[in-house]
């Protein structure tokens, strides 16, 4: 059974400063690994995936995912956030051997002041 | 491109009343999910289609809930006797394949008074 925490409900920054939000993961195989943006009021919207290779992905609006075996880690940052970010943003995992049924985090929540 | 739409947008029914959910999946993509949306519970996997065949209902509560993807363009959820605490954001969203990115709808709100 795969599993997936994001540990902070809520973060909140300035403009300009840079983020890191938490994504760590649980399953003993192949994974897939996925970032959604979801603003208020809207259903979500992709952002990037990993599943092999380089282990940091390039997203859209300057978002990059970093994936780590080790620590079994996701983790999205963005250098210089703007107030345009603030969303709520799901980390996913899916997996060849679960029939790539998705299984979301409980989100979290970034407040970017402007 | 469209993208995934939903209807209704809105959708108040009276407890013990049926509410019928229609998805209309974007052209060419396989895999069709449903999922439940509340500020309690967050993000609920549902039910997943490909091919229009049944994957995993796992998250489909037993009674009263149910799914069907008749055709490639459309799927539906169909909930009888709804109660206050169906209350949520139903969402779904397609995908090319099971495990590519997924394009969601708006999702559709359905109050249960």
């Amino acid at each position: 059974t795969q599993t997936v925490s994001q540990s902070d409900a809520h973060v909140t920054v300035f403009e300009g400063d840079s983020v890191e939000l938490r994504c760590n993961y649980s399953y003993g195989g192949s994974i897939y690994l996925s970032w959604y943006i979801q603003h208020h009021g809207h259903g979500l919207q992709f952002l990037l995936k990993y599943y092999s290779g380089n282990p940091v992905v390039q997203g859209v609006n300057g978002f990059e995912a970093e994936f780590s075996k080790s620590d079994s880690s996701f983790h999205l940052r963005k250098a210089s956030v703007h107030w345009s970010d603030s969303a709520v943003y799901f980390c996913a995992v899916s997996a060849p051997g679960g029939n790539y049924k998705p299984t979301f985090g409980k989100g979290t929540s970034l407040v970017v002041h402007p | 491109n469209a993208g995934v739409i939903q209807t209704p947008r809105h959708k108040v029914t009276g407890k013990g009343q049926e509410a019928t959910l229609w998805c209309e999946p974007i052209s060419g993509h396989s895999a069709v999910f449903w999922y439940r949306q509340t500020i309690v519970q967050g993000l609920e996997f549902l039910t997943y289609f490909r091919n229009q065949a049944p994957i995993d209902d796992s998250g489909m509560p037993k009674e009263r809930f149910s799914a069907q993807m008749p055709n490639q363009s459309h799927s539906t959820l169909k909930i009888q006797s709804t109660q206050p605490q169906d209350s949520a954001v139903y969402l779904c969203a397609s995908s090319l394949e099971g495990y590519a990115e997924q394009f969601f709808g708006p999702g559709t709100r359905l109050t249960v008074l």
